[in-house]
């Protein structure tokens, strides 16, 4: 079993449209999680943490629950420009990213 | 950008050479961590070195080894290269004992042939 595990897309959605990553870990002594984006052929970029409490960034939602090693991102009102990759990530004594999700927004 | 930088951007190698990449942090962050991305994949963790001492190491032989300066900056070795090692690699720094969130450079990405 992978550590991180995610939804295996491709998700393809309309503008405007809301999408929801599932993501699974293993390690129950996980300290820490993210989600990041990357773009085609460049860096992850920090989207943003992942609090117990699920915070939210602007059309951006995230939620964690540690019972049951899920973590969740919610893009609600998608942009031609969310179109990337999103990747999962764990931590405990180091990063352990999931191998990410292709979102396509489309016009 | 996250004013972490790697070089070379691109690299070609043959099967059984040595490389070096480089990788100097974002300011004020004393951790660096090296990644390899294989296509289609999501970034393996290599090392982390903080204080110039390694940090931690994932599943990656010992042919991948790599260095820390004073100035936090980092390098990333690989001897007896091998087709597989063909990849993005990337290195992110943070600051240790915060959240842990680490900030990427572009990555440098290396064929191996």
């Amino acid at each position: 079993r992978k550590e991180v595990e995610q939804d295996p897309g491709p998700f393809n959605v309309p503008e405007g449209a809301t999408v929801a990553f599932n993501c699974t870990y293993s390690n129950s002594a996980s300290q820490s999680f993210f989600w990041y984006r990357q773009d085609c052929r460049k860096e992850p970029k920090l989207l943003m943490s992942v609090y117990s409490s699920g915070n939210e960034d602007g059309r951006f939602t995230a939620q964690l629950n540690r019972a049951s090693q899920y973590i969740s991102l919610l893009i609600r009102d998608s942009k031609l420009s969310d179109s990337a990759t999103y990747l999962c990530v764990v931590n405990k004594n180091d990063m352990r990213f999931g191998a990410g999700t292709r979102l396509t927004v489309k016009p | 950008e996250t004013g972490v930088t790697q070089s070379p951007t691109h690299l070609i190698k043959t099967r059984g050479q040595q490389v070096t990449l480089r990788c100097s942090s974002q300011s004020g962050h004393n951790t660096v961590s090296w990644y390899q991305q294989a296509l289609g994949q999501g970034p393996q963790f290599i090392f982390q070195y903080y204080r110039e001492e390694e940090n931690g190491r994932g599943n990656f032989p010992p042919r991948f080894s790599g260095l820390q300066f004073p100035n936090y900056s980092s390098e990333l070795n690989v001897n007896a290269l091998e087709l597989d090692d063909s990849a993005l690699y990337l290195c992110a720094s943070s600051v240790a004992g915060s959240s842990y969130e680490q900030y990427f450079g572009p990555g440098t990405r290396l064929t191996v042939t």
